[in-house]
């Protein structure tokens, strides 16, 4: 089946790290990706991996994938007030980059001073 | 360079209407997919298109429909509006080939239906 879950809130606070998780079904997803979505915006690509990567690190962001319990969580290094959004992660359904792509619910980021 | 634009960003509607939504995709990208993100929800997928065919299709009803034009760009049409249509409808694209190029969205076009 196609489905992808994460928590609905976080919150930390500045300078902390944020971690969010998430988890998905389809053993078969090629890539599987972190989208931003800040308030009246589309969506804009964090980062992305290859399901035979188990790690990508791009600056303050560090993505994880467990294959095997099929999790894959984001870590935001030093959390800044810039980071108050609605993270959202998903998988995609195929080979190719045009493939359908999945998406959880999003997990909404906010950060305490 | 111009990511994907669409229009209009804001629409306003009654039910049993019909809407045209419209996409034009970033320079060089020849696939354009489209969502429908309801409020407090992820997008769900609609449909993509590629050489002006619908070439994959989600769980959506026959009143959401497409259309690809050959310089790649796309209308999203829905007929007979029901409340429920009410949402963010997000358009992107990315080249048919590439493992590299992820989908690329635009800011939405915003449809209320009263």
């Amino acid at each position: 089946g196609e489905d992808v879950e994460q928590s609905l809130f976080l919150s930390v606070r500045e300078g902390d790290s944020s971690v969010i998780n998430c988890t998905y079904t389809d053993s078969s997803s090629t890539y599987l990706y972190w989208y931003k979505q800040e308030p009246g915006a589309g969506l804009q690509l964090l980062t992305y991996i290859f399901s035979n990567m188990d790690m990508k690190q791009d600056q303050r962001l560090t993505v994880l994938l467990n294959k095997k319990d099929k999790h894959l969580s984001l870590r935001i290094a030093d959390t800044q007030t810039g980071d108050s959004a609605i993270y959202f992660c998903a998988e995609s359904m195929g080979y190719s980059s045009a493939s359908k792509i999945i998406f959880g619910s999003g997990t909404r980021l906010s950060i305490r001073p | 360079d111009a990511g994907v634009t669409q229009s209009p960003t804001h629409l306003i509607k009654t039910r049993g209407q019909q809407v045209t939504l419209r996409c034009s995709p970033k320079s060089g990208h020849d696939t354009v997919s489209w969502y429908q993100q309801a409020l407090g929800q992820g997008p769900q997928f609609i449909f993509q298109y590629y050489e002006e065919e619908e070439r994959q299709r989600g769980n959506f009803p026959d009143r959401f429909s497409g259309h690809q034009f050959p310089n790649y760009s796309s209308e999203l049409n829905v007929n007979a509006l029901l409340l429920g249509d009410s949402a963010l409808y997000l358009c992107a694209s990315s080249p048919d080939r590439g493992l590299e190029s992820p989908l690329h969205f635009g800011n939405g076009t915003r449809l209320t239906v009263t």
